[in-house]
């Protein structure tokens, strides 16, 4: 069974027009993240959240906004698309202490993002 | 930033083969090596995380050394078989949560 669920799969949108991406688990893990990966690139961290902690990646777009309402959910918003922000999105979790993670990743399948 | 490089980018062999591919990162500051099995229209799945210098660690036909000394890691697939067809991910964490990642080895075994 799935324990990270991201929603939808596959989402395509137009220029400029907002978008939010969701992602769930059952883990009840505290720490969970937002990667981009574009084509044949790594994947790039935007944010994490340590329970209700956001942290943003310095470099991270203000187009990208996050919220985490409560320990299950988490929520990726791109409030106007470009071209450049196509790419897979990866929604993931893990258990962590309050100042390091080397614990495991647990990620979701994805959300594939096309901009018109 | 920890700039982690994997190569080869992409790998084909055949299967029964034995293969393996390497990542390499800074050898200061570190903290631990991760290693991400990623199937086509998959999650990313931990292989292995690994934190000593000198780990070995393995499940099933795969297998991965660490050396923390001089910043590489080996990931070997002993007789490949299609089913391990992916993309093979290395990362590292930074000092906080940040886990950064190599551009991953794509792999394909051909019957």
């Amino acid at each position: 069974d799935a324990m990270v669920i991201q929603n939808p799969r596959y989402q395509v949108t137009q220029f400029g027009k907002p978008v939010t991406l969701s992602c769930s688990q059952t883990l009840n893990h505290n720490v969970m993240y937002w990667y981009q990966q574009k084509s044949s690139q790594a994947p790039k961290l935007l944010f994490h959240y340590y329970d209700k902690d956001f942290n943003n990646e310095a470099d991270t777009p203000d187009n990208f906004q996050s919220r985490r309402p409560n320990t299950s959910f988490c929520f990726l918003d791109i409030r106007s698309p470009g071209l450049g922000d196509a790419a897979m999105y990866l929604c993931a979790t893990s258990i962590a202490g309050p100042t390091l993670n080397t614990g495991e990743l647990f990620f979701g399948e994805g959300s594939r993002l096309t901009v018109l | 930033i920890l700039n982690v490089e994997q190569s080869p980018q992409s790998l084909h062999v055949q299967e029964g083969d034995s293969t393996n591919f390497t990542c390499s990162f800074p050898s200061s500051n570190f903290y631990a090596l991760h290693w991400y099995r990623w199937e086509t229209a998959k999650s990313p799945e931990a292989l292995f995380v690994m934190t000593l210098n000198g780990d070995e660690k393995k499940k099933g036909r795969i297998s991965a050394t660490l050396n923390t000394k001089e910043g590489y890691s080996y990931l070997y697939i002993k007789g490949s078989q299609p089913e391990d067809s992916a993309t093979y991910l290395c990362a590292s964490p930074n000092s906080g949560y940040a886990l950064n990642f190599g551009k991953g080895t794509s792999l394909l075994v051909t019957p």
